[in-house]
């Protein structure tokens, strides 16, 4: 089945240690996001990739980055994770910009020690 | 700016009931609208959108809604609950180009008593 897939779905790591979350998709959509969701919150766009064109939201933090190295795969790097970075990341895709939605990926919860 | 307003934190209905969860929206052009279900620890499942034409749209599982442009409002409707509807369900306005970002609400927190 077609489907977004984000590994490792539980990620543990130290406050300053650099961490990298992991998004596929064979969906073979043109756009892939980050969404950062906190607990009991909504989730919050990062950024997104359409196609090899890179997106940043104007609030989110420069400790986060993006790498997308091909079509299938997008990768979210946080370079010194806070305590206040420990959510779920939401990795989603849309064929297009916008208009026909966005298909999620199941999520990886990070936690910060 | 846009932005998304879910009024009710919380819902409990009985299993068989019928539903409605509010969405009331804030946007300046014609809104692309969604309904996303998300169950605990999961990802976010695209429920229905609205773009245009019929102000009625079906969805999955049997959910429907309505988009009332004179209220600002995108309702989410399912005439008979079942157990396993029980989630956050989480209303979003596209907004940005094209409608690339997504401006979700706080979400409705849905429980299903037996």
């Amino acid at each position: 089945d077609a489907m977004v897939i984000q590994n490792p779905r539980y990620q543990v790591t130290q406050f300053g240690k650099p961490v990298t979350l992991s998004c596929s998709q064979t969906l073979n959509h043109n756009v892939m996001y980050w969404y950062q969701q906190k607990s009991s919150q909504a989730p919050k766009l990062l950024f997104h990739y359409y196609d090899k064109d890179f997106n940043n939201e104007a609030d989110t933090p420069d400790n986060f980055q993006s790498r997308r190295p091909n079509t299938s795969f997008c990768f979210l790097d946080i370079r010194s994770p806070g305590l206040g970075d420990a959510a779920m990341y939401l990795c989603a895709t849309s064929p297009e910009r916008g208009s026909l939605g966005q298909y999620f990926g199941p999520g990886t919860r990070l936690t910060v020690t | 700016a846009q932005s998304v307003t879910q009024p009710d934190i919380h819902i409990t209905v009985s299993e068989g009931a019928s539903l409605e969860l509010r969405c009331n929206y804030s946007y300046g052009a014609t809104p692309y609208l969604f309904w996303y279900v998300q169950s605990p620890g999961q990802g976010l499942q695209l429920l229905l959108k609205y773009f245009s034409g019929d102000t009625l749209v079906q969805g999955i599982k049997g959910f429907e809604a309505e988009f009332k442009r004179s209220q600002s409002s995108f309702n989410l409707r399912k005439p008979s609950v079942h157990w396993s509807d029980a989630a956050e369900y989480f209303c979003a306005v596209g907004a940005g180009q094209a409608g690339t970002a997504l401006i979700f609400g706080k979400g409705t927190t849905l429980s299903v008593s037996s």
